[in-house]
């Protein structure tokens, strides 16, 4: 089955402490991508990839890493996070039409 | 850079009755307007897209038209049920770039 998976599915965690939140895609999609989702705000995108190892900063990159090793694998990383990231993460890749959506972290920073 | 306004935030409708969502949209380049679903608990997925070189497309119950000189375009539900509620998002973008701009979101509830 074609899909976008991410783990995990639900974090809480506290300010500074590092986390990484995984996301995989068994499309052979060339573009990946993260957004995050707030309410009034929509989707707002963090970070992209265009293909390994090329990647680019979106509308809200700030206090967010990303790395693209592998085709498949896209992890967003936090080194640390804060409060103001507590939101609802999506991962996505993309054909040169549709985008496939992950099923979504929803992350809390205490 | 592209800019899309989605209106209303939230639409409340009786089972059976039509619901209309309207989103504008800024970049005169962009020439694909997709609509995604978003279900409790779940990713937003596709469920219609229109092209700008044509002006209204239907698939069962749900319809989008577009006009592209006004640079605004709809999503149109029919006889709507209680599974069709959910956050509906509109997006533009070009069909070959990557760069999707998104509405804010319109949370639909049909009550029975």
């Amino acid at each position: 089955e074609a899909q976008v998976t991410q783990n995990p599915r639900y974090l809480i965690t506290v300010t500074g402490k590092k986390l990484t939140v995984t996301c995989s895609q068994n499309m052979n999609h060339e573009y990946m991508s993260w957004y995050r989702q707030d309410p009034g705000l929509g989707l707002r995108q963090i970070y992209y990839s265009m293909n390994v190892e090329v990647t680019d900063k979106g509308d809200v990159p700030e206090g967010y890493k990303v790395s693209r090793k592998e085709k498949r694998n896209f992890p967003l990383i936090l080194e640390s996070p804060s409060p103001n990231q507590t939101s609802l993460y999506f991962c996505a890749s993309k054909t040169p039409g549709e985008q496939f959506f992950g099923p979504g972290t929803r992350l809390t920073v205490l | 850079g592209e800019n899309v306004e989605q209106h209303p935030s939230t639409l409340s409708v009786q089972e059976g009755d039509s619901a209309v969502i309207k989103c504008t949209y800024s970049d005169s380049a962009s020439n694909y307007f997709p609509w995604y679903k978003q279900e409790l608990g779940k990713g937003p997925q596709l469920i219609i897209d229109i092209r700008s070189n044509v002006g209204e497309k239907k698939d069962q119950r749900i319809a989008v038209t577009l006009n592209k000189t006004a640079k605004h375009f709809s999503l149109h539900i029919t006889e709507t049920q209680p599974e069709d509620s959910a956050v509906y998002f509109c997006a533009a973008t070009m069909y070959n770039n990557n760069d999707m701009r998104f509405g804010a979101g319109t949370r639909l509830t049909v009550k029975p």
